[in-house]
């Protein structure tokens, strides 16, 4: 069965250094994988979306990569704000009108 | 831009009653979808309206879920008898297109089935 998986449910790093999160897939072939926020008693927030063909996507502090060979996508935050704490989830679409499922989210902590 | 919003936003009922969840999504968002986490564990997709038709329902549990939206706008998911398994954040995106497009939350409705 289709699976997603986020490398660790709780990260804690420094403030300053870059936050690396990790999703894998499997028997899963998205057309584009995206990535949230999401705070405490919230709603998820749409961080970055990252198409098939693309390798790499920037914004800001943050970058997205996507390797559909390893079917892995790497999210990482540079110079990592105590802000910056919240759960952050993955998300995977395979094509049009298909429904869009969700990683079960790791939960950054930056400390100062 | 107003955002997605969910009403209530939480919800205390038991065990056999009735409970009707409401989301408003973006104007002119056609795509209208239903998610829930329940006990913790990662958002569970449930079903997708394109406008006022269901474009997709299999994440729906069982028939105790009746999920509508009447003229493409708003949306009601109505939960009936409620089990205590419903407990959980239910929550509504929306989105432009659906393909390729992010889906805007808004922030959940957090129903409890004593």
């Amino acid at each position: 069965s289709q699976k997603i998986e986020q490398n660790s449910e709780a990260l804690n790093i420094q403030e300053g250094k870059t936050a690396t999160l990790t999703c894998n897939y499997t028997n899963y072939s998205p057309a584009y994988l995206q990535w949230y926020r999401q705070d405490p008693g919230r709603g998820p927030v749409f961080l970055l979306l990252i198409r098939e063909n693309e390798k790499e996507k920037r914004k800001e502090r943050l970058k997205v990569t996507f390797d559909t060979t390893l079917k892995q996508s790497l999210f990482h935050i540079t110079a990592s704000q105590p802000a910056d704490s919240a759960t952050y989830l993955c998300a995977l679409d395979r094509s049009s009108a298909s429904k869009i499922i969700f990683g079960s989210g790791t939960r950054l902590s930056i400390r100062p | 831009e107003a955002g997605v919003t969910q009403f209530p936003s939480h919800s205390v009922i038991e065990k056999g009653q009735t409970v009707t969840l409401r989301c408003d999504p973006i104007s002119g968002h056609d795509n209208l979808y239903w998610y829930r986490r329940v006990m913790g564990k990662e958002i569970k997709f449930l079903l997708h309206f394109v406008k006022e038709s269901k474009q997709d329902e299999s994440g729906m549990p069982n028939n105790r879920f009746l999920a509508e939206r009447t003229g493409g706008t708003y949306s009601t998911l109505k939960v009936q008898p409620a089990e205590l398994e419903d407990s959980g954040v239910y929550f509504c995106a929306s989105s432009h297109s659906s393909y390729n497009s992010p889906l805007h939350f808004g922030n959940g409705t957090r129903l409890t089935v004593t």
